[in-house]
C-alpha cells in the first residue's frame, strides 16, 4: 500500500523559495509511474502544480511553470518541490500525491499535505 | 475561476439521492475521462471516482459517475451524514496543457 508524507518549512519569507518534499513508502519509485503536487488555499479549491515521471520528465501547470521546479531522488524515494519568489498568494495547504499521468486528473492515494504560509 | 464548473452547494436529505454536476468543453471533458474526489473536513481529498465511472476498492457502491459529452456527474444514493463533505471532479484540458479541477461543490446532509 502507497503512502505518502510531505514534509518542508511551514512559514516562508515572501520573495523566498519554497522547499517541499515527499516521502514515499511501499513502492518503489525507480519502479515507475508519475507524481504529482497539487496545492489549496485556505477555503479555496484545488491546483495541479505539476508532476513528474520517475525517469525524471516533468509536466508543470502553465500559470506557475516560470516558478516550479520538480525533482525525483530515487535514492531516497522521494520527490520534491521548490517554488521560488513565493507570494501571499502561495499560501496553501501542499499535496503530494500518485498521478496516473498526462491525460488524465487521477491523483491516488494523497499525503496528509502540508500547510504553508509566505509571511515575513 | 475554474475551467469546469460546478454548483457551489448542493443537498439532500439522509437516504435521499444527490447529483453533483460538472461541466467543461471539449478540450477537457469532452476528450478525456473524469475523476471525482471527496474531502472531508480537514483532511485530503480521497479519490471516489476514475475513468468516468469507475470506483476504487472501499469505495462504497452509493458512489457513481458518469459522463455526456462536455458534462460529467456524480450521483450519491442512500446519502448519510459521513458523505458530508467537499467535492471536485478533475480532468486534463488539452488546450491549457494542465490538469483542471472543477471549484468544488460543498454537500450538506441536512
Amino acid at each position: 500500500q502507497v503512502q505518502l508524507q510531505e514534509s518542508g518549512p511551514g512559514l516562508v519569507k515572501p520573495s523566498e523559495t519554497l522547499s517541499l518534499t515527499c516521502a514515499v513508502s511501499g513502492y518503489s519509485i525507480s519502479s515507475g509511474y508519475y507524481w504529482g503536487w497539487i496545492r489549496q488555499p485556505p477555503g479555496k479549491g484545488l491546483e495541479w502544480i505539476g508532476s513528474i515521471y520517475y525517469s525524471g520528465s516533468t509536466h508543470y501547470n502553465p500559470s506557475l511553470k516560470s516558478r516550479v521546479t520538480v525533482s525525483v531522488d530515487t535514492s531516497k524515494n522521494q520527490f520534491s518541490l521548490k517554488l521560488s519568489s513565493v507570494t501571499a498568494a502561495d499560501t496553501a495547504v501542499y499535496y503530494c500525491a500518485e498521478y496516473f499521468g498526462s491525460g488524465t486528473g487521477w491523483f491516488d492515494p494523497w499525503g496528509q499535505g502540508t500547510l504553508v504560509t509566505v509571511s515575513s | 475561476q475554474s475551467v469546469l464548473t460546478q454548483p457551489p452547494s448542493a443537498s439532500g436529505a439522509p437516504g435521499q439521492r444527490v447529483t453533483i454536476s460538472c461541466s467543461g468543453s471539449g478540450s477537457n471533458i469532452g476528450t478525456y475521462s473524469v475523476c471525482w474526489y471527496q474531502q472531508l473536513p480537514g483532511t485530503a481529498p480521497k479519490l471516489l471516482i476514475y475513468r468516468n465511472n469507475e470506483r476504487p476498492s472501499g469505495v462504497p457502491d452509493r458512489f457513481s459517475g458518469s459522463k455526456s459529452g462536455t458534462s460529467a456527474s456524480l450521483a450519491i444514493s442512500g446519502l448519510r451524514s459521513e458523505d458530508e463533505a467537499d467535492y471536485y471532479c478533475a480532468a486534463w484540458d488539452d488546450s491549457l496543457s494542465s490538469v483542471v479541477f472543477g471549484g468544488g461543490t460543498k454537500l450538506t446532509v441536512l
